[in-house]
């Protein structure tokens, strides 16, 4: 199965601030990656796709990036709501995996 | 805009049976593959498996093979997990979750509110 290794395990950080949670692969996986946040009590949602492509709904401070097997979730401008925990997950093949998440405070 | 709608939480012994249900709506249901991921108390994601629900093709990631069953009954749009004898260890936070359209292996764009299955003796 493919590994996927999410860094940092949480950040703290302040309104306005910007935030890098990077994901690394243990093998290659094109840019067959998402981006979920989930908040305490809720169900995750889907933030980013194909690696840097913004879902519908999902403010632009969110971005995404790759390079090789190295993924970037970028929060440009922090906000209160983005208060939560951000899982990557690769779909490249069978079966996806998950990160172990990145709690942002 | 697409919903999953789960049923209720669950608080079973050890040994019970359960089958817990995700009825989707406002898309074609027979369409995408639907799958159900768990969530350990304070843990990660995990893919449990998925189904196409149009010909019921269902693919089970290798920790849970053989101790699930997925299902669809089409003609209420709705997904099914279930459990024929519960452990303790089966104690954790489920969700139903929509994938893609051709891929079995795919990102989730939709999901449902989470049942939470409880089993103690």
């Amino acid at each position: 199965d493919i590994q996927m290794t999410q860094s940092p395990s949480s950040v703290s950080a302040s309104i306005g601030d910007r935030v890098n949670i990077t994901c690394r692969a243990s093998e290659v996986i094109d840019k067959a990656l998402a981006w979920y946040q989930q908040k305490p009590g809720k169900a995750p949602t889907l933030l980013l796709y194909t690696a840097s492509r913004l879902q519908s709904g999902v403010p632009s401070r969110f971005s995404g990036s790759a390079s090789g097997t190295a993924f970037t979730l970028t929060i440009s401008s922090l906000q209160p709501e983005d208060s939560a925990t951000y899982f990557c997950q690769h779909y490249y093949h069978t079966p996806p995996t998950f990160g172990q998440g990145t709690k942002v405070e | 805009e697409v919903q999953l709608v789960q049923s209720g939480a669950e608080v079973k012994k050890p040994g019970e049976s359960l089958k817990i249900s995700c009825r989707g709506s406002t898309y074609s249901f027979t369409s995408y593959w639907i799958g159900w991921v768990r969530q350990m108390p304070g843990k990660g994601l995990e893919w449990m498996g998925i189904i196409y629900p149009a010909d019921s093709d269902t693919r089970y990631m290798p920790s849970f093979q053989g101790q699930v069953t997925i299902s669809a009954d089409t003609s209420i749009n709705t997904a099914y997990l279930q459990w024929n004898s519960l452990k303790a260890s089966d104690s954790a936070m489920y969700y139903c979750a929509r994938g893609g359209t051709y891929s079995s292996s795919s990102y989730a764009d939709f999901w449902g509110q989470g049942t939470l299955v409880i089993v103690s003796s």
